[in-house]
């Protein structure tokens, strides 16, 4: 199986800085999908950014980027400006294109947010 | 557009007594999942449904956990007996189908206690 690992339970930023969440898996696939998630204390989880393990490109989505090194098995979050409401649980994810289409999920960093 | 929508949010149980969890999905997905999350770890996919056939039900633990989707529409989770390694949140998602780059839209969970 799969397996996605969070190096960094607890990080911390000043507001309207820059920080960087890092994720790296282990796989033999050559095709899959990568995402990061955002829980917010006691709220729905939901998608900040996706990669297509195909595209060269890293994604982005207005304050949030990624650093994707396919070789490297790394996935890294960047988000810039941060804010307050940025405050929250980051999982990041990995999407099998197999059977199954499995997902599995990192353990998790918890991203405070200093005004 | 309704959210994924879950009930009941909280429940307490014994252990060795039984438990359902209802969830209903995003109208129109046809993929659902059932996911478990312990307190501080990231979530665990239990079983995914395409419309009322399972997909991938690997990591559900078949001796006390079951889970059905008949209509393809709600789906209800079962734990018969519970033991108290089965404490966490159960999160029910959906998405349009299980193509990989559709986003997965997670319920507000069901914090299930076990003593």
């Amino acid at each position: 199986a799969q397996t996605v690992t969070q190096s960094q339970p607890e990080m911390s930023v000043q507001e309207a800085e820059t920080v960087t969440l890092s994720c790296t898996y282990d796989t033999s696939e050559s095709d899959y999908y990568l995402f990061w998630y955002k829980q917010p204390p006691s709220r729905q989880m939901i998608l900040v950014i996706r990669q297509e393990a195909y595209k060269q490109q890293n994604a982005t989505e207005n304050r949030f980027s990624v650093n994707f090194q396919k070789a490297a098995k790394s996935f890294s979050l960047k988000i810039s400006d941060s804010q307050l409401g940025d405050a929250a649980m980051y999982f990041c994810a990995y999407r099998s294109l197999n059977t199954g289409n499995q997902f599995y999920f990192g353990t998790g960093t918890s991203l405070t947010v200093i005004p | 557009e309704a959210g994924v929508a879950q009930s009941p949010r909280y429940k307490i149980i014994e252990k060795r007594q039984s438990v359902a969890f209802w969830c209903n999905p995003i109208s129109g997905h046809a993929t659902l999942y059932w996911y478990q999350q312990i307190l501080g770890q990231g979530p665990k996919l239990l079983i995914q449904f395409q419309n009322n056939g399972v997909v991938d039900d690997s990591q559900l633990p078949k001796d006390r956990f079951s889970a059905e989707r008949l209509k393809g529409v709600d789906s209800t989770l079962k734990i018969q007996p519970a033991k108290l390694e089965d404490s966490a949140v159960y999160l029910c998602a959906s998405s349009l189908s299980r193509q990989g780059f559709h986003e997965q839209y997670f319920g507000p969970g069901t914090r299930l206690t076990v003593t």
